[in-house]
């Protein structure tokens, strides 16, 4: 699978939009790039995942660019309970261990501020 | 509620006492994993299973070991638990290959 980079740690305003960035660019053709994030010691959660379109959900939107080597996760109204560890994932969405295989990197420490 | 439950929540335990985290899951996914967090080395892969009878290793296999017996439950098994296996404990499952995974709330487990 690829590798991601994020940035260690951001710092946004609530009520503004957070805007994570993610380095992806040796994603190959067939691989999903997920976001998800976990707030303290908790159960990582699933936020969003697309392919090469960009996505919205309730919860945020995912823009991928053209190349496929970048992505940005956008949480538009961030409030104080978004302050989480958000970890950008690219995996393999065929083949056995494609099914389960997450490799999470260290994420990007997200605080939000008052 | 949809959700994969995991037991115990928290456990200190000694070296070389089996033990067992349970795993269960009420959604009917196929897909069920296991990972384990650690401080500076993030979230990995111990096991995962693909359908009930279906399990293989992920990226830290040695030490545990895994059955699926039922789709609905997938434990983890420390034959003989060491400190080394001190982590927090997750639990994860996806009805599909290209699906979300829903994570367990974790397991924290200390080996003295």
């Amino acid at each position: 699978d690829a590798k991601t980079t994020q940035p260690t740690s951001m710092d946004c305003a609530e009520g503004r939009a957070a805007n994570l960035p993610c380095n992806h660019s040796t994603i190959s053709g067939n691989e999903y790039v997920y976001w998800y994030r976990q707030i303290h010691s908790q159960g990582p959660q699933y936020i969003i995942h697309g392919l090469k379109n960009n996505e919205t959900n309730e919860m945020a939107s995912l823009i991928i660019t053209e190349d496929r080597k970048s992505s940005t996760l956008i949480l538009p109204h961030a409030t104080l309970r978004d302050t989480a560890v958000y970890y950008c994932i690219v995996r393999v969405a065929s083949g056995p261990q494609g099914a389960q295989k997450l490799v999470f990197g260290q994420g990007t420490r997200l605080t939000i501020n008052p | 509620e949809a959700q994969v439950t995991q037991n115990p929540r928290y456990l200190i335990t000694v070296t070389g006492k089996k033990l067992t985290v349970t795993c269960s899951q009420n959604m009917n996914h196929e897909y069920m994993s296991w990972y384990r967090q650690d401080p500076g080395l993030g979230l990995r892969q111990i096991y995962y299973s693909m359908n009930v009878e279906v399990t293989d290793k992920g990226d830290v296999p040695e030490g545990y070991k895994v059955s699926r017996k039922e789709k609905r439950n997938f434990p983890l098994i420390l034959e003989s638990p060491s400190p080394n296996q001190t982590s927090l404990y997750f639990c994860a499952s996806s009805l599909r290959i290209t699906g979300e995974l829903f994570f367990g709330e974790g397991s924290r487990l200390t080996v003295l």
